[in-house]
């Protein structure tokens, strides 16, 4: 099932305006990553972490594995339209896990 | 563009039908992992191969199966279709057997009537 609580689960914002998403589980996760979809189109590959702490960013895009390892944030700065579309975070769980568990998602709209 | 090939993009069928989902993996890429998408839905694993063999499994229904090719595509097979299967099915593709990094092609949207 679900292991994965991301939130919000959609957003409505200016463009213009700076935009912050999360992904937090009762598990430890060794991996976390977050996914782009558009419509009509697969997930994009924007920013993958590996160690508790780390903090990466992609242009205009931050992403930070928590300390805890059972947390991860997205940020995007001064977004613009393009930003629209489904933002997933997926991580793989400590242990044995071969496979990825994603988030349900977090839909964002910019509006001019 | 990813890389990874999925054909066709669209397949609409009637219940209790088999259709073959085929994905071609990005050059030089040894895992395929397929992935089913419904509708207000997150994506939910369904099956890797790694170089032809099956290396993890979830929430896959007896009804599909799939295989990889000694030429590293795969095809998922979906048999006695229901309703409820209508989704996106997407593939990846990654490297390694432990692929974080995983690379989707812009799937198949599946209607079954």
């Amino acid at each position: 099932g679900q292991q994965l609580n991301q939130s919000p689960q959609s957003m409505f914002i200016q463009e213009g305006e700076d935009v912050s998403m999360n992904c937090t589980s009762s598990s430890i996760f060794n991996t976390w990553l977050w996914y782009k979809q558009e419509p009509g189109e697969g997930p994009v590959l924007l920013i993958a972490l590996y160690k508790a702490g780390e903090l990466t960013s992609n242009g205009r895009l931050t992403a930070q594995f928590g300390i805890t390892r059972k947390d991860s944030f997205l940020n995007i700065s001064a977004s613009i339209p393009s930003d629209v579309g489904i933002y997933f975070c997926a991580g793989r769980l400590s242990g044995s896990a071969r496979q990825l568990t994603f988030g349900s998602g977090t839909q964002l709209t910019v509006l001019p | 563009d990813s890389g990874v090939t999925q054909t066709p993009k669209h397949l609409i069928t009637a219940t209790g039908q088999r259709v073959t989902l085929r994905c071609s993996p990005r050059s030089g890429d040894l895992s395929v992992y397929w992935y089913q998408q419904s509708l207000d839905q997150g994506l939910q694993f369904l099956i890797q191969y790694y170089n032809g063999e099956e290396r993890a499994k979830g929430n896959i229904l007896e009804r599909f199966s799939a295989q990889q090719f000694p030429d590293l595509h795969s095809e998922l097979n979906l048999s006695s279709l229901e309703l409820g299967d209508s989704a996106l099915y997407f593939c990846a593709s990654s490297p390694w057997e432990a692929g974080d990094e995983q690379f989707f092609g812009p799937g198949t949207r599946l209607t079954v009537l």
